[in-house]
Order: structure tokens, then C-alpha cells, then sequence
């Protein structure tokens, strides 16, 4: 199975200020990685497919980058409603399709 | 617009049954894998299992094959987790989540899930 590993485990961030998160796979992914977001009591929404693409609605603000097994998401300048937990997923092999154990983006 | 109601949820003792259900609407039911992926509360996210759009490709995690199936019902808009043997540990929100435009395991988007809770 393919492992993903995600970090920080939180990151405490300023509003304004730019947020680097960080996937690794335990073997190259190749391109086929996405990202998510969740917020507390909601379901996840995606926001970043095929490494960087964005998904349909998602702010600019939010950029994927990296390929085979090193991957990151940035936000470059963080909103309120940026707060949340954020999550990597590889299905480039499946079964099992894996994420990442996820980080949480706080309020500085 | 998409609608993804899962439901079926709720407290089981440990080894019985449940079935879980999801009613999609608002695209092609039938042109689409589907997922279930489950949260404990507090923790990440786990896939579950996946169906493609015909159910000729179906995949479960470890930690469900042989006690969990999954089907769909294309006529009826409908997706289904049929969980046996539950566990303590089975206990979480289990969520629907349509394959993407974009590829068939990434999720978009995602039902906000039915809660299970296995007892002892």
C-alpha cells in the first residue's frame, strides 16, 4: 500500500500570511494526488486535483505543485475561512486509495 | 446540483449488521464510480470502498474486505455499503463521495455522511 505522510501535523498561521503544506508518498504517485479541505462538522471538499489543478470554484489563492512522491500546497495569503484541515489522497494505485493524516491550518 | 444523502446509520452491537445507503442526484448516476470513506471522530480519513460506474471494478481496504460489501443500484440512483462482523473499531462517520469529473477515485464531492457506532 501506498503511504502518505503529511507536514506539519498543525500549522499556525496569520491571517495574510502565507501556508506551505507538505505530502510525501511512499512510492511516486506520479501526478494522481489531490488535496482537501474540511472544516469542523462539515464534509471534505476537494480542492486540488492531478497535483495542481483546481478544482471547480476554488479560489486562485490555492496551488498545488509536485510530482512522483514530494508534493505541497500552498495558500498564499490565508482568509478566515482558510482555517481548517487539510488533506492529501494518492489514486494513482488502488486498492486502497490512501490519504495522508492530514494538517490542521490555526489562527496565529 | 449535486446531492449525495447518505443514510442507514446509527448504533449496533459488535457483530451485527447494518446497511448503509446513499441516494445521489443532480448528474449521471451511472457514469460515475462511487466511495465510501469513513472518519472515526477526531482522526483522518479512510477509504473504504469504491465501485466503478458499471460495478465491473470494486475495491475495499484491508480492514473491511470479507466483512463489508458494496453495490449500486443505477436504476435507483443508489449506492449501498452492506457492513456484517461490525467491529468496535467500525465506529465512524461513513460518507458517500462521487468520483470526480476529473478521475474515478479522486472525490467530488462528498455526502455529509451517517454516523455508525459499534458497542461492545
Amino acid at each position: 500500500d501506498i503511504v502518505m505522510t503529511q507536514s506539519p501535523a498543525t500549522l499556525s498561521v496569520s491571517p495574510g500570511e502565507r501556508a506551505t503544506l507538505s505530502c510525501r508518498a511512499s512510492q511516486s504517485v506520479s501526478s494522481n494526488l489531490a488535496w482537501y479541505q474540511q472544516k469542523p462538522g462539515q464534509a471534505p471538499r476537494l480542492l486540488i486535483y492531478g497535483a495542481f489543478t483546481r478544482a471547480t470554484g476554488i479560489p486562485a489563492r490555492f496551488s498545488g505543485s509536485g510530482s512522483g512522491t514530494v508534493f505541497t500546497l500552498t495558500i498564499s495569503s490565508l482568509q478566515s475561512e482558510d482555517f481548517a484541515v487539510y488533506y492529501c489522497q494518492q489514486y494513482d494505485n488502488w486498492p486502497p486509495l490512501t490519504f495522508g493524516g492530514g494538517t490542521k491550518v490555526e489562527i496565529k | 446540483e449535486v446531492q449525495l444523502v447518505e443514510s442507514g446509520g446509527g448504533l449496533v452491537q459488535s457483530g451485527r449488521s447494518l446497511r448503509l445507503s446513499c441516494v445521489a442526484s443532480g448528474f449521471t448516476f451511472d457514469d460515475y464510480a462511487m466511495h465510501w470513506v469513513r472518519q472515526v471522530s477526531g482522526k483522518g480519513l479512510e477509504w473504504v470502498s469504491g465501485i466503478g460506474y458499471n460495478s465491473a471494478s470494486i475495491g475495499y481496504a484491508d480492514s473491511v474486505k470479507g466483512r463489508f460489501t458494496i453495490s449500486r443500484d443505477n436504476a435507483k440512483n443508489s449506492l449501498y455499503l452492506q457492513m456484517n462482523s461490525l467491529r468496535v473499531e467500525d465506529t465512524a462517520i461513513y460518507y458517500c463521495a462521487k468520483g470526480s469529473n476529473f478521475g474515478p477515485n479522486c472525490f467530488d464531492p462528498w455526502g455529509q455522511g451517517t454516523r455508525v457506532t459499534v458497542s461492545s
